[in-house]
């Protein structure tokens, strides 16, 4: 079966600076890749998604990138906020269900 | 006001005892699936189901049984033989493969 694996599990970075979290997946079948952001006590919500046929998505501050040939995919956020503050989870899946990463809690300081 | 609505939000359980959480949404989504949350292991699938009156194990389904009767709900029964059940569960539905997955807000059981 697929397996996804995520790193850092944590990352601390000043309000105004870049994040990145990387995922790798085993599965070349995997065709499509989600990031759910989950704010503390609260239920994981999807905030971009990339699929096989793209190499970089693109949503105001916060973009994805995908290297199938390596089989990695990476969440890029810029100019951070406080609010940023969360657990991101990555995700594979081909055609049937999702397998996710064990998630990274991303603190961001005034 | 559509989604997916978890209840109850917080279970208590005694050693020994059988629990049901309910899962039920107004997507018209025809998959549905249960996930454990551990702190630091991530989203673990527990059980799945494509279409009503079928479904399959997920990676951590042994204590655990389901059932899809209807389309729109797809309750979790934690039985006595899960070995170490306490954990926060969220039920998630999509519209299809490589779609959006939405969740609900989630049940934290705990077993006293």
């Amino acid at each position: 079966g697929e397996n996804v694996e995520q790193h850092p599990s944590t990352l601390s970075v000043q309000e105004g600076d870049s994040a990145v979290i990387k995922c790798t997946y085993s599965d070349s079948a995997s065709n499509y890749f989600p990031w759910y952001k989950q704010e503390l006590g609260k239920r994981p919500q999807l905030i971009i998604d990339i699929r096989s046929n793209v190499g970089e998505k693109k949503d105001q501050r916060i973009a994805v990138t995908l290297n199938k040939t390596a089989k990695h995919f990476s969440l890029h956020i810029t100019e951070t906020q406080p609010e940023d503050s969360a657990v991101y989870f990555c995700a594979a899946s081909g055609y049937s269900t999702l397998t996710f990463g064990k998630g990274t809690m991303l603190l961001v300081s005034p | 006001d559509g989604g997916i609505t978890q209840s109850p939000k917080y279970l208590f359980r005694k050693e020994g005892q059988n629990v049901t959480l309910s899962c039920e949404q107004n997507l018209n989504h025809d998959a549905m699936y249960w996930y454990r949350q551990d702190p630091g292991q991530g989203l673990r699938l527990i059980y799945y189901s494509q279409i009503v009156n079928d479904f399959q194990k997920g990676d951590i389904a042994e204590g655990y049984s389901v059932s899809r009767e209807k389309k729109e709900s797809f309750p979790l029964t934690v039985t006595s033989a899960q070995k170490n059940p306490t954990a926060f569960y969220l039920c998630a539905s999509q519209a299809g493969a490589n779609t959006e997955a939405f969740f609900g807000q989630g049940t934290r059981l705990t077993v006293v």
